[in-house]
């Protein structure tokens, strides 16, 4: 079966300290992997697009990598402004709809 | 440019109501989608139109229904609704939806209360 699991469900840092969010899906025929970032009550935000193994892609303080099985968000010294929750989805080589994974809710305190 | 707009921003309305949700593009996207999100709970997709027709429809009832009167609009029409159907509705378009790489770009969502 199809799915895609994010960790943690919520995860609070403090101001500066860095950490990683996980996406793993278990997909045949993986298309692309996406990421975005929600705030309350708003659309989802677009962030990085990832097609395959080893690609990394860097903006601001935040960087996805791909692998096989699973990708994963790097948030270098987050900010306050970095509260969101970061959703990941997945295409795949059978259509063009999106599987989304649950989410992460992070909240960085300062 | 990577706008997708939506109106209205809120919309309040009663069970016996017809209304209706509009989303907008200028991208020059060929695929454009309606979500629904809950709380808490990622989008869960509704709709997919690809060049103007009718895709995907999630088994959704039918007191939704999307239209596409041309490949910037996208509507979708209300009737009859129930409290349970109140939630975020989210509007999508990526480039073309047919066997490619295709981001998807959200617009800012419309509000939905049922009463």
């Amino acid at each position: 079966e199809d799915q895609v699991t994010q960790s943690p469900e919520a995860l609070r840092l403090q101001e500066g300290e860095s950490s990683s969010l996980n996406c793993s899906y278990t997909v045949s025929g993986l298309r692309g992997l996406f990421w975005y970032r929600q705030d309350p009550g708003k659309g989802p935000e677009f962030l990085f697009t990832l097609y395959s193994a080893g690609e990394e892609k860097e903006k601001e303080r935040l960087k996805a990598t791909l692998t096989k099985k699973e990708s994963f968000l790097h948030i270098t010294a987050p900010k306050p402004e970095d509260s969101a929750t970061y959703l990941c989805a997945v295409q795949m080589n059978t259509g063009n709809q999106f599987y989304f994974g649950t989410g992460t809710s992070l909240t960085v305190i300062p | 440019d990577t706008e997708v707009t939506q109106t209205p921003k809120h919309l309040v309305m009663g069970m016996t109501n017809k209304k209706s949700l509009k989303c907008e593009q200028h991208m020059g996207h060929r695929a454009m989608y309606w979500y629904k999100q809950k709380a808490k709970k990622p989008p869960e997709l509704m709709f997919v139109y690809s060049y103007e027709k009718l895709s995907i429809n999630e088994s959704v009832p039918s007191r939704f229904s999307p239209e596409c009167p041309n490949s910037s609009l996208l509507n979708l029409h209300l009737h009859a609704l129930q409290p349970e159907d109140s939630a975020l509705y989210l509007c999508a378009s990526s480039q073309s939806g047919q066997g490619f790489l295709d981001t998807q770009y959200f617009g800012p969502g419309t509000r939905l209360t049922v009463l």
